[in-house]
């Protein structure tokens, strides 16, 4: 069936460090999601990528939509501690009905 | 409301009783969804309504899991016959599906504990 993978699953990193997971479809998405959760929270919605190709910012936060749209990733620059938490992308299912979540990136940060 | 509200925010159940979960759904959102997130795992889909059309079920793990929507609005999940497996949290999320995007808006959760 299909699949989102996403790597890394755990990732620490010093304060003021870039950051960056990757998340790769099994299949072609028609657009893809990123949600953070943090601990003990649940997941909120980011951004969504549409175009094959997008990027996006967000103040420090750089998302983008591959060429052939089965993958995405999300970079961080210079950390801060408010960053840590679960990264999840997402896509639509073959149906058409449900978001298929990736596994998520943790993040942990010291400072 | 303001959010997505789920009850009750935690559930301690013995094997084999049966449990009750509620979603209340953003209001006018037409579309509802049923995660479950083990702990330190990924988003488990396991249902999903959209207006009146036939649920999608497809993510259902066995068929003690149901779930009903009345009204287009409050859904609830119910679990038969539990098992230690079944622990997790249990998240909603409501959707307004417009064209071309499909934000999801969680609610904070059931954490659903099997003894």
């Amino acid at each position: 069936g299909q699949q989102v993978m996403q790597i890394p699953q755990y990732q620490h990193v010093q304060e003021g460090e870039d950051f960056t997971t990757y998340c790769n479809s099994s299949t072609t998405l028609s657009n893809i999601q990123w949600y953070k959760q943090r601990p003990g929270g649940h997941p909120v919605f980011l951004i969504q990528l549409v175009k094959s190709g997008e990027v996006k910012k967000q103040k420090r936060l750089t998302f983008q939509f591959g060429e052939a749209k089965k993958n995405s990733s999300l970079h961080i620059t210079a950390t801060q501690t408010t960053d840590v938490g679960t990264y999840f992308c997402a896509g639509l299912n073959q149906a058409g009905t449900a978001l298929i979540f990736g596994k998520g990136t943790t993040l942990s940060v010291s400072s | 409301g303001a959010g997505v509200s789920q009850s009750p925010s935690n559930k301690v159940t013995e094997k084999g009783k049966d449990v009750e979960l509620r979603c209340d759904p953003i209001s006018g959102h037409t579309a509802l969804y049923w995660y479950r997130q083990s702990l330190g795992q990924g988003l488990e889909f396991l249902i999903y309504f959209q207006g009146n059309s036939a649920p999608d079920k497809s993510g259902l793990p066995s068929d003690r899991f149901s779930a009903e929507r009345t009204g287009g609005s409050v859904s609830t999940l119910t679990i038969q016959r539990t098992q230690q497996e079944d622990s997790a949290v249990y998240l909603c999320a409501s959707s307004s599906r417009r064209e071309g995007t499909d934000t999801q808006y969680f609610g904070p959760g059931t954490r659903l504990t099997v003894l």
